[in-house]
């Protein structure tokens, strides 16, 4: 089955601890993305990737790192997490740059104390 | 720069009568746009696309959208709602030229029985 899979899904950390959200998609897809959904914000895109070893910023970088070592996964990493990161949040991958279709993991709820 | 605008962040209707989700859109290019539902505790899953092919879209589970250049809109519509419909609505604009999305705040229907 196609799918994007996110681990955690659920995730309560504490100010400072690194954590890293992984995703992992099986359609041998080109592009991956990572967004964060807030209440009445819709979807920012925090991270971007169009290829392996390549990966770029989108609107809310500031304090997320990412890696695409292998085209099939994607990791968030938050070096020194702090609590207005507290979020939900979508990985998301697509055929390629221009086709433009997502398809979406679950998301990973993540809550910052 | 693009930008999606969503007229309404919550749209209740009854059981069996029509929907309509509002969306402008602002674009330098000719941009893709798509809807996304989001069910509960779910992921994003793709209802629909325009890629400047015929302007009425249809997509899955009966809904359909127009594509109007003139008024910068591309409205979400159904004929005859569903409880099954109660879901969180995204419209999104993408410029085919480059990777980035961009989403617009959402709006959740309720469907009343």
């Amino acid at each position: 089955e196609a799918q994007v899979t996110q681990n955690p899904r659920y995730l309560i950390t504490v100010t400072g601890k690194k954590l890293t959200v992984t995703c992992s998609q099986n359609m041998n897809h080109e592009y991956m993305s990572w967004y964060r959904q807030d209440p009445g914000l819709g979807l920012r895109q925090i991270y971007y990737s169009m290829n392996v070893e390549v990966t770029d910023k989108g609107d809310v970088p500031e304090g997320y790192k990412v890696s695409r070592k292998e085209k099939r996964n994607f990791p968030l990493i938050l070096e020194s997490p702090s609590p207005n990161q507290t979020s939900l949040y979508f990985c998301a991958s697509s055929r390629d740059l221009y086709t433009g279709e997502l398809f979406f993991g679950e998301g990973s709820r993540l809550t910052v104390l | 720069a693009q930008s999606v605008t969503q007229l309404d962040s919550h749209v209740s209707v009854s059981e069996g009568t029509p929907v309509l989700l509002r969306c402008n859109y602002s674009s330098s290019y000719s941009p893709s746009l798509f809807w996304y539902v989001q069910h509960p505790n779910k992921g994003l899953q793709l209802l629909l696309k325009y890629t400047s092919a015929a302007t009425l879209v249809k997509g899955i589970n009966g809904f359909e959208a127009e594509f109007k250049k003139s008024e910068t809109s591309f409205h979400l519509t159904k004929p005859s709602a569903h409880m099954s419909d109660a879901a969180e609505y995204f419209c999104v604009v993408k410029d085919t030229n480059a990777g980035k999305s961009t989403f617009g705040d959402g709006t959740t229907l309720t469907v009343k029985p």
